[in-house]
């Protein structure tokens, strides 16, 4: 069965801190993996986009890696800021067009001053 | 280039009544999701529509639930008779072609 599991469920962390987030997945074939950053009350917006044959992708303050063989990634934070709390949610697409995307529950990050 | 638009953004009713969610994709995408939330849950995929065309409906249940994206105008996703267990957000995504999905703010549906 396709699954994305994410740790931790929630994760408070102060300011300027540093964070991890992980993500787990058992969907095959395997197509790519997005990390979406979902504020309350709005939809998501994608951060990062690797296919299997990335193992890291940055976008500012957001690094992303991947591990196809463990099937592991991760959502690195760096320097986090207020405005950082929000979900990040781990999203894994199959190898079929035009399909479906797999959602992770999110990690709930709350950035405390 | 106004992002993905959907209404209402809260929509309330009671059992048994009809829901109308609209979505209108950004301009130059023809490619279309439909996700449904629930509270405390990862989004779940519902449909995938092109222009004029339902390409995966899996995850849409087969009762009560329709979706069409017609040659002009928005997206609509029904549910007619709606139940207590409808109350949820949905969530309408749009892409170019098989890329990166560009997500609407949602329509919080609450069944009463």
């Amino acid at each position: 069965k396709n699954q994305v599991e994410q740790s931790p469920q929630s994760l408070i962390i102060l300011e300027g801190k540093n964070c991890t987030l992980q993500c787990n997945y058992t969907v095959s074939p395997f197509s790519n993996l997005r990390w979406y950053k979902q504020d309350t009350g709005r939809g998501p917006v994608s951060l990062t986009i690797m296919t299997f044959s990335e193992n890291t992708k940055s976008n500012g303050r957001y690094t992303a890696t991947l591990d196809a063989d463990t099937k592991q990634s991760s959502l690195h934070i760096t320097a986090s800021q207020l405005s950082d709390s929000a979900s990040y949610i781990c999203v894994v697409s199959a190898e079929q067009a035009g399909t479906a995307l797999i959602f992770g529950k999110g990690t709930t990050l709350s950035v405390s001053s | 280039n106004a992002g993905v638009m959907q209404n209402p953004r809260h929509l309330v009713r009671r059992r048994g009544q009809e829901a109308r969610l609209r979505c209108s994709p950004m301009k130059g995408h023809s490619h279309v999701y439909w996700y449904r939330q629930l509270p405390e849950e990862g989004l779940k995929f519902m449909v995938y529509l092109q222009k004029e065309n339902i390409i995966d409906e899996s995850g849409m249940p087969k009762e009560r639930f329709s979706a069409e994206f017609p040659k002009e105008g928005p997206s609509i996703l029904r549910i007619q008779q709606v139940v207590r267990g409808d109350s949820a957000a949905y969530f309408c995504a749009s892409s170019p072609f098989l890329e990166t999905q560009y997500f609407g703010p949602g329509t919080r549906l609450l069944v009463l």
